[in-house]
């Protein structure tokens, strides 16, 4: 069974950082490009960055481009967000999704249950 | 960036009745490369269909989609109390950003 478990979310203030995890499980993690997609409470989802299996390609939308970083380390099964210079608009809940397909384009069958994270002082 | 408009914006019907919910692009959506998702309260969202028509893995068969181009459709022919929920279409065809609609929700 596919799990995608998110981790490292909560509090900070304005211009803070955080850095969220999640650990993959039940699949060859080493495979698959990753994402992080983003959901304010009551509102849309929104897609935040990919990363490829190996590590070496990297993609973010504009709203969190030079601020996030995304990354993997695939001996532990593990994905990275290092979120720096954060905003009250980056409150959200983060979650990791992985695609359908190895290759290909990424409608997305696995997501985990998601980290909150609120920017506030 | 393509946008994904949804409409209506909540539909209001009950259980055994028809839902057709519809998702429009600012532009076409190369190789038919949408997707549906259902979202239920305090939960991820779980994969519907993708590429506009086929059903995702253990979705039941009253899910179904069409649409080409820029005009896509979701139905469920007909409702289960556990199909209220809010569902998003979503393009993947492009280069990045993959966007999503801004949601339908469907309630009793």
């Amino acid at each position: 069974e596919v799990q995608l478990v998110e981790s490292g979310g909560g509090l900070v203030q304005p211009g803070g950082s955080l850095r969220l995890s999640c650990v993959a499980s039940g699949f060859t993690f080493r495979s698959y490009w990753m994402h992080w997609v983003r959901q304010v409470p009551g509102k849309g989802l929104v897609w935040v960055s990919r990363i490829n299996s190996d590590g070496s390609i990297t993609t973010y939308a504009d709203s969190v481009k030079g601020r996030f970083t995304i990354s993997r380390d695939n001996a532990k099964n593990t994905l990275y967000l290092q979120m720096n210079s954060l905003r009250a608009g980056d409150t959200a809940v983060y979650y990791c999704a992985r695609p359908r397909l190895v290759v290909g384009a990424p409608d997305f069958d696995s997501w985990g249950q998601g980290t909150l994270v609120t920017v506030s002082s | 960036e393509i946008v994904l408009t949804q409409s209506p914006g909540t539909l209001s019907l009950s259980p055994g009745e028809r839902a057709t919910l519809s998702c429009r692009a600012s532009q076409s959506v190369s190789s038919s490369y949408l997707a549906w998702y259902q979202q239920k309260p305090g939960q991820a969202p779980r994969l519907l269909i993708y590429g506009a028509s086929s059903r995702a893995t253990g979705i039941p068969d009253r899910f179904s989609g069409s649409g080409s181009g820029t005009d896509f459709t979701l139905t469920v022919s007909r409702l289960e109390p556990e199909d209220f929920a809010v569902y998003y279409c979503q393009q993947y065809g492009s280069s990045p950003p993959y966007t999503f609609g801004q949601g339908t929700k469907l309630e009793i």
